[in-house]
């Protein structure tokens, strides 16, 4: 069975421009959840949206945006890149009423 | 308000030797606990988790935690650690409302090595 999966792997950009991440969560999970890593740093949150609502949002500024589409898979944008955007994006995926969040292996967002 | 304290951002023991990772948490609400690994370039792997059942828990890869409810506490151990035990550990703290879980608040992460 396939599990999270996240695109693209890695990737650069400049300051000033706009990223989109992708995830894809695990067949039949309905609810999924984007976290920022900055190294050294444990994740932490920023969106959670189920069956495509947004249930949750961390302290993070409106150039962070998400949603989820009817197939439940789900997009983070930030907009106007910043150094300290620089980043691994994890996705994760959960059952509805789960407690179980089943992680991707991330997106690395490098900011130059 | 939740959040989640490490003691111990590194943490070496030899092979063979008994693995102690220490979390405490700070919760207003009745807490669900986890304990997550992450090796290099990699996302998060579900280690254990607590959600009012059994105090102790038992995870994969021999590990065990305990939950101890009056000192805050949820500590990661295993017996006798092994060369492949070598990662970053996360200890992370929800609640659940309506049936839902909500966002997960992590730690900051114990960088455990393993010496031969």
């Amino acid at each position: 069975d396939a599990g999270v999966t996240q695109s693209p792997t890695h990737l650069i950009k400049t300051r000033g421009q706009q990223v989109t991440l992708r995830c894809s969560p695990i067949s039949g999970h309905k609810s999924v959840s984007w976290y920022q890593q900055v190294l050294g740093q444990g994740p932490q949150f920023i969106f959670q949206y189920y069956e495509k609502e947004e249930r949750g949002r961390g302290n993070f500024p409106d150039r962070f945006s998400a949603r989820q589409f009817p197939n439940y898979s789900s997009e983070l944008n930030v907009n106007a890149l910043l150094l300290g955007d620089s980043a691994l994006y994890l996705c994760a995926s959960s059952l509805q009423g789960d407690t179980e969040a089943f992680f991707g292996q991330g997106t690395r967002l490098t900011v130059v | 308000a939740q959040s989640v304290t490490q003691l111990g951002s590194h943490v070496s023991v030899s092979e063979g030797a008994l693995v102690l990772l220490r979390c405490n948490y700070s919760s207003s609400v009745p807490p669900y606990l986890f304990w997550y690994v992450q090796y290099p370039n990699q996302g998060l792997q579900l280690l254990l988790k607590y959600t009012s059942a059994a105090t102790l828990v038992k995870g994969i890869n021999g590990f065990e935690a305990e939950f101890k409810k009056s000192e805050t506490s949820f500590h990661l151990t295993k017996p006798s650690a092994h060369m492949s035990d070598a990662a970053e550990y996360f200890c992370a703290v929800t609640w659940i409302s309506s049936g839902s879980a909500r966002q997960l608040t992590f730690g900051s992460g114990t960088q455990l090595t393993v010496l031969p």
